[in-house]
């Protein structure tokens, strides 16, 4: 039972490049949510979803989309990268009142 | 939306010392929840705690949902106890969109 699992940890891009961050549950959860945080701040939520083919948006949704095929992956895509989206970001998903976190992973767009 | 103020943003202790964070939220809410981050980043629930008061080990929170507020006590502070502490809050319905305040860094010294 690995829990949430984000991939990449790490990585830099480039202004107007695109990438996916990947995020994979193994506990069956229906409810799965992605969030940044920024230096000195708490979480922001740019995307959820209560189940496979539902997602909507949460705060902060602008330079970012989802998508929710299967129950346990829940892949975030950013297109053109921007500066502002250098951040740490969060996969989660929830059972009841408790929420797991992915490990994070920190993005850099230079 | 609904705002979420936490005290003190910074906190320094001596192995040992008892504390008390506290979490102010703005609007009614039906669920509060409080985490840690590790000097590491990673994010672990502690309480869900959207009225009344609980405890685990040395750890215990009490949220008067009447008056807005929520508290978290960690007693006899491990340098293990060190990260931010969030609180986080949702007013709606069972989406559990949080909204996250700042947190509070806490350092505790051997």
């Amino acid at each position: 039972n690995a829990g949430v699992t984000q991939t990449p940890k790490f990585r830099i891009l480039k202004i107007g490049q695109s990438m996916t961050l990947q995020c994979t549950q193994d506990m069956n959860h229906n409810y799965m949510y992605w969030y940044r945080q920024d230096p000195g701040m708490g979480l922001k939520l740019i995307y959820y979803s209560v189940g496979a083919g539902i997602t909507d948006k949460g705060e902060v949704p602008n330079g970012y989309n989802v998508s929710r095929s299967t129950t346990e992956d829940f892949p975030l895509r950013l297109e053109l990268a921007a500066p502002s989206q250098t951040s740490v970001y969060f996969c989660a998903s929830r059972i009841l009142h408790t929420i797991y976190f992915g490990e994070g992973s920190w993005l850099t767009v230079v | 939306g609904i705002q979420v103020e936490q005290s003190p943003p910074d906190l320094i202790l001596q192995e040992g010392a008892n504390s008390t964070l506290r979490c102010n939220f703005s609007d009614s809410v039906n669920n509060l929840q409080w985490f840690h981050q590790n000097p590491w980043g990673q994010l672990i629930n502690l309480f869900y705690i959207p009225s009344g008061t609980k405890q685990n080990g040395r750890l215990s929170a009490t949220t008067v949902a009447t008056e807005r507020y929520s508290l978290l006590y960690i007693s006899s502070s491990q340098t293990t106890d060190s990260g931010v502490y969030f609180c986080a809050v949702d007013s709606g319905g069972s989406n559990y969109k949080l909204t996250f305040g700042k947190g509070t860094l806490l350092t505790v010294n051997p």
